[in-house]
């Protein structure tokens, strides 16, 4: 099955620094990558998502890349602001029903 | 607004009672999930649902089980056979499809002693 490796486990940033954060995927017919935000006691949040066709996605200030041969995709946070602070898990599946979560980023921006 | 409810929002239980935990959503989407995220660990499929009265385990449904009778409503006992049942649970929804968004309550904190 599939089995998606994210790092770093937490990234503590200067606010109006860039954050990154790189997910590894095994199964090459893995074809849709979303990115969750969750806040404290909160559910995880859409923040952004690329499907395999695409080779990057860009929302504002965040974006994400995807490179298929490589198997991995990054999310990249531009102009961090302190209320980007949360976790951050990556995903990768082949339909809803196997998709596999990373084991999330602890992002901390400071002001 | 349209969302996922989940209650409560913190549950606590003896060893050896069963628990069930609520999950409401009028989103209209046919799928529905439970996962289980316990401390620096990604989010772990429980059970999940395309369908009503259809179900289907997922990768640690052991100790877990659920209902769907309803579209809007997708309840999931944990039994005292579940070992280690303390954890945070989260239930999503999603149309069906490959590139469909999982949507996700905002969770139940379930505390067995």
């Amino acid at each position: 099955g599939e089995n998606v490796e994210q790092h770093p486990s937490t990234l503590s940033v200067q606010e109006g620094d860039s954050a990154v954060i790189k997910c590894t995927y095994s199964d090459s017919a893995s074809n849709y990558f979303p990115w969750y935000k969750q806040e404290l006691g909160k559910g995880p949040q859409l923040i952004i998502d690329i499907r395999s066709n695409v080779g990057e996605k860009k929302d504002q200030r965040i974006a994400v890349t995807l490179n298929k041969t490589a198997k991995h995709f990054s999310l990249h946070i531009t102009e961090t602001q302190p209320e980007d602070s949360a976790v951050y898990f990556c995903a990768a599946s082949i339909d809803n029903n196997d998709m596999r979560f990373g084991a999330g980023t602890r992002l901390t921006v400071k002001p | 607004d349209g969302g996922i409810t989940q209650s409560p929002k913190y549950l606590f239980r003896k060893e050896g009672q069963n628990v069930t935990l609520s999950c409401e959503q009028n989103l209209n989407h046919d799928a529905m999930y439970w996962y289980r995220q316990d401390p620096g660990q990604g989010l772990r499929l429980i059970y999940y649902s395309q369908i009503v009265n259809d179900f289907q385990k997922g990768d640690i449904a052991e100790g877990y089980s659920v209902s769907r009778e309803k579209k809007e409503s997708f309840p999931l006992t944990v039994t005292s056979a579940q070992k280690n049942p303390t954890a945070f649970y989260l239930c999503a929804s999603s149309n069906p499809g490959t590139y469909s968004p999982l949507h996700f309550g905002n969770g139940t904190r379930l505390t067995v002693t």
